[in-house]
This record gives structure tokens, sequence and C-alpha cells, in this order.
């Protein structure tokens, strides 16, 4: 079992939509969770972060986090074709400060 | 503007040469972390330091891959000798545990 998971899609919503992107862990030391967005031939950069149980937003993205379940979503209202891209998920250790990526999804919004 | 720093940011190589890719983390941060990204495997975390110390680097192959930070303000990996299975995008990152890292523009390495 991958330490991270995600479905690699693609993930295809039209223009204006919700895009909802999930991922599990498997590691319960896992404390800091992160979402990259990468476009293609870039680097990741880094669009929100969370640390504790619930929601968290900003902007158009909402993060969201079950720690029980051991679940990281991310949610992008009003979807843009510039939105398209790969999103990664990212967990860390903090006690090992090891920050695992998962394979990511690709997001494409069309118009 | 602070940011990570890599070069060189392309490399074609011959199988059997030796490979120094190099990396200036963001001012302040205690750790670098470096990543290996293909299609097929995504984005392997390969090594990372903290504090200029060596944390893990149990995903690298140990026979040809050295990953060291002479100073905090440059980390090296390089790779002796390079085979073909060594093409990638090598990425460096940096930040403060338990926050987030931010990456380097990263290496696009050919090995032919």
């Amino acid at each position: 079992q991958k330490e991270v998971e995600q479905n690699s899609g693609p993930l295809s919503v039209p223009e204006g939509a919700i895009a909802s992107l999930n991922c599990t862990y498997s590691d319960r030391g896992s404390q800091s969770f992160f979402w990259y967005r990468q476009y293609s031939g870039k680097s990741p950069e880094l669009i929100m972060f969370i640390y504790s149980n619930g929601d968290k937003e900003d902007g158009r993205f909402t993060a969201q986090l079950n720690k029980a379940s051991q679940y990281v979503s991310l949610l992008i209202r009003d979807s843009q074709p510039s939105d398209s891209a790969t999103y990664l998920c990212a967990v860390n250790d903090d006690n090992t400060g090891k920050l695992i990526f998962g394979q990511g999804t690709t997001l494409q919004v069309k118009p | 503007d602070a940011r990570v720093t890599q070069t060189p940011r392309h490399k074609v190589t011959e199988m059997g040469q030796e490979v120094t890719m190099r990396c200036q983390p963001i001012l302040g941060h205690n750790t670098v972390f470096w990543y290996r990204q293909t299609m097929m495997q995504g984005l392997e975390l390969l090594a990372y330091f903290r504090n200029r110390a060596p944390l893990d680097d149990s995903g690298m192959p140990k026979d040809r891959f050295s990953a060291e930070m002479p100073d905090a303000t440059l980390a090296t990996l390089k790779i002796q000798p390079s085979e073909p299975r060594d093409s990638a995008v090598y990425f460096c990152a940096s930040g403060l545990v338990p926050k987030a890292a931010f990456f380097g523009q990263g290496t696009r390495l050919t090995v032919v």
C-alpha cells in the first residue's frame, strides 16, 4: 500500500463547476497536510495546507481533513480552465519531517 | 524574492558519467528535500536533511547516488555512474518543518 494515494484521473469538469480531489494516507502519525498544483513542465507550487480536522477555506479553494478516516480532500469552486493542472497531495510526519507525495490527480476544466 | 535555486536546469550526459546537481535553499529554512519525478513513479523522495544533517536517504540507490549538504546555502545530489534509467526531473525543495516545502525549478536530466 502506498503511503499517500490519489486517483490519477483525469478528472474532467465543466467551467464553473466544483472540482473535488481526494487523497488517503496510511501513516496515522501524519500531522500536516498540503495540496500542491503542478502545471505541465513546471515545479509544484503550494496552494493549501491544513493541520486540524475540518475545513479550511482560501478563496475558491477548500481543504478538508478527517484524521480518523485518514482522508484529505480539496474542493475547487467555480473551476476555471486555468485550474487545469495536476494536483498533488502531500503528507508530513512532524516527528520525522518526512514529506511524502501522492501520484497526483490530473484535473481538466473544459470551457 | 526568496526562492529555491537549482542548477543546472537541463543536463544531457552519457551513460557512465558523473552528474552533480546543486540546490540553494531559501535562507532560514531548516529542511531540504531531494525528489525525483517521472511519469511512471510520480514524485519520489530520495533524501532529506534537517539543519544540514541527513535524516533519511532510503529512497536513493546507495551504490550510485549520494546527497550532501556542505553548508546551509548548498545541497548537492550526485550520480556516479549515471544510467539511462536515471533520466528524470530532479527537484530540490526547502521548508521549515513542519510547515510546507517550496520547490526549485528542477533539473531535467537525460542520460543517453
